[in-house]
C-alpha cells in the first residue's frame, strides 16, 4: 500500500491563480480530510468527507473548495490564490469519520506571491 | 469555540532526562489522540486514549487521559535525540466529524 500520496510537494502560485492539490489513499477509508499547518497554529481543518459524494466545512474552509467522487480521492481546490494560503497542506484518512486514527500524507508545501 | 493547548511550547533537553507535555481544554472529549511530526512530514499517530483516567506507555513514552476527560499528558522518560520532533495533541470535537488539533510542543533533545 502506497498509503496517501499527494501531489504536488511544492508549488508557488501568483495571487488570483487557480490550482489543485491531489490527494489519494488506497486503503479503502471512508474518511478523509484536509489540514492546513501555519506557524505556531498548529494544524486547522479545511475540509473533510465521511464517503463518497460527502463533504463538509472544517475550521477554515473559505477560498477552498473540494468534492469526493470516488472513495480513493479528494482533491482540494484553491479558487484564486491569496498570500494567506501560503501554508503546508496535509492530507488525511482514516478507516471511518470515528476511528479517529488519521494517516497523513507527506504534505504540500504552497507558497503564494 | 472548542481548543486544545499544550504546554510548553518549546522544550529543549540533554539526552537523558525526563519531560512531560501537556494537552488542556475545557471540553469534553471522547478520545484524545497524540502525534509526533518530524520536520518535512505528516505527522504519524502514537496512541489514542479513550477512557477517563486511563494510562498508556508506548516504551519509554507514558500517556494519561484525564478523569474528566478534558485533558491529557505525555511523559518521556530518558529522553533520547530521536524524540525530537513536534508533538501534536488532537481530539474530535463532541458530535461532529470534525478534528482540532493543539498548536504544538516543539521537543529537542541534545546529545
Amino acid at each position: 500500500n502506497a498509503g496517501v500520496t499527494q501531489t504536488p510537494k511544492f508549488q508557488v502560485l501568483k495571487t488570483g491563480q487557480s490550482m489543485t492539490l491531489q490527494c489519494a489513499q488506497d486503503m479503502n477509508h471512508e474518511y478523509m480530510s484536509w489540514y492546513r499547518q501555519d506557524p505556531g497554529m498548529g494544524l486547522r481543518l479545511i475540509h473533510y468527507s465521511v464517503g463518497a459524494g460527502i463533504t463538509d466545512q472544517g475550521e477554515v474552509p473559505n477560498g477552498y473548495n473540494v468534492s469526493r467522487s470516488t472513495t480513493e480521492d479528494f482533491p482540494l481546490r484553491l479558487l484564486s490564490a491569496a498570500p494567506s494560503q501560503t501554508s503546508v497542506y496535509f492530507c488525511a484518512s482514516s478507516v471511518r469519520a470515528d476511528t479517529d486514527t488519521q494517516y497523513f500524507g507527506p504534505g504540500t508545501r504552497l507558497t503564494v506571491l | 469555540t472548542q481548543l486544545l493547548e499544550q504546554s510548553p511550547q518549546f522544550l529543549s533537553i540533554q539526552e537523558g532526562e525526563n519531560l512531560t507535555v501537556y494537552c488542556n481544554s475545557s471540553s469534553v472529549f471522547s478520545s484524545l489522540q497524540w502525534y509526533r511530526q518530524e520536520p518535512g512530514e505528516g505527522p504519524v499517530l502514537l496512541v489514542t486514549v479513550v477512557t477517563g483516567g486511563e494510562v498508556k506507555k508506548l516504551k519509554r513514552l507514558t500517556f494519561q487521559f484525564g478523569d474528566a476527560r478534558k485533558d491529557s499528558s505525555l511523559h518521556i522518560t530518558a529522553a533520547q535525540p530521536g524524540d525530537t520532533g513536534l508533538y501534536l495533541c488532537a481530539a474530535r470535537t463532541s458530535g461532529t466529524y470534525k478534528y482540532i488539533f493543539g498548536t504544538g510542543t516543539r521537543l529537542k533533545v541534545l546529545a
